[in-house]
């Protein structure tokens, strides 16, 4: 059974740092797409980043150069690195599998705030 | 990056269909791309529903029933997401998404009641 767990959000004042992890089972992270995507409370969905099985790596306009996407094989989980960052990023983090996003995790909540 | 535009709310009856679309900026040809569909319900993650390219090229999600289906109207450069024989349990909120290059994007969604 497909399944992934985020973890790592929390209450984090601006200019702070936090990071994300992804666990997943039931499949093997480094032989597929995945994606970071969140949800301001009450908004749409906003794509935050991707890392191909290949390595390469792409991002928001809204995160580049602030966030990093990585992945750890031997622990089959996906990473997401938060630097710098804004009250604009409060939102809940998910994580996706694959260019369809056919599976999501429940999400991890960040706050960002003074 | 390009801006999907879903209606904000729609509505329909127990046993009607709802027909729910996205429309792609005319810049982008909506017959170039497939246009994935997910469905939200409060306090949970999106539910992959389907794709749809073509009638020759779509996919539906595990599990999901066949009365959710998916179309294009080229004319109106637009993607939609049928749902025939509405149920109480199809009250949700739905996202249209698109995948043009290294990055994805999705409509602002639409709140689909079922009076």
């Amino acid at each position: 059974e497909v399944q992934m767990v985020e973890s790592g959000g929390g209450l984090v004042q601006p200019g702070g740092s936090l990071r994300l992890s992804c666990a997943a089972s039931g499949f093997t992270v480094s032989s597929t797409y995945m994606s970071w995507v969140r949800q301001a409370p009450g908004k749409g969905l906003d794509w935050v980043s991707v890392l191909y099985s290949g390595g390469s790596t792409y991002y928001a306009d809204s995160v580049k150069g602030r966030f990093t996407i990585s992945r750890d094989n031997s622990k089959n989980t996906l990473f997401l690195q938060m630097n710098s960052l804004r009250p604009e990023d409060t939102a809940v983090y998910y994580c996706a599998r694959g260019g369809n996003y056919d599976y999501w995790g429940q999400g991890t909540l960040v706050t960002v705030s003074s | 990056q390009p801006v999907l535009t879903q209606p904000p709310s729609s509505s329909a009856s127990p046993g009607e269909s709802a027909r729910l679309t996205c429309t792609l900026p005319s810049d982008i040809n909506v017959g170039r791309y497939n246009i994935y569909w997910y469905q939200q319900k409060p306090g949970s993650p999106p539910r992959y529903l389907l794709y749809y390219h073509s009638d020759s090229a779509k996919g539906q999600g595990s599990g999901v029933p066949s009365r959710f289906s998916g179309s294009k109207d080229a004319s109106a450069n637009t993607g939609i997401l049928l749902i025939s024989g509405l149920q109480s349990e199809d009250e949700a909120d739905y996202y249209c998404m698109i995948w043009p290059s290294n990055a994805w994007v999705f409509g602002g969604g639409t709140k689909l009641t079922v009076l």
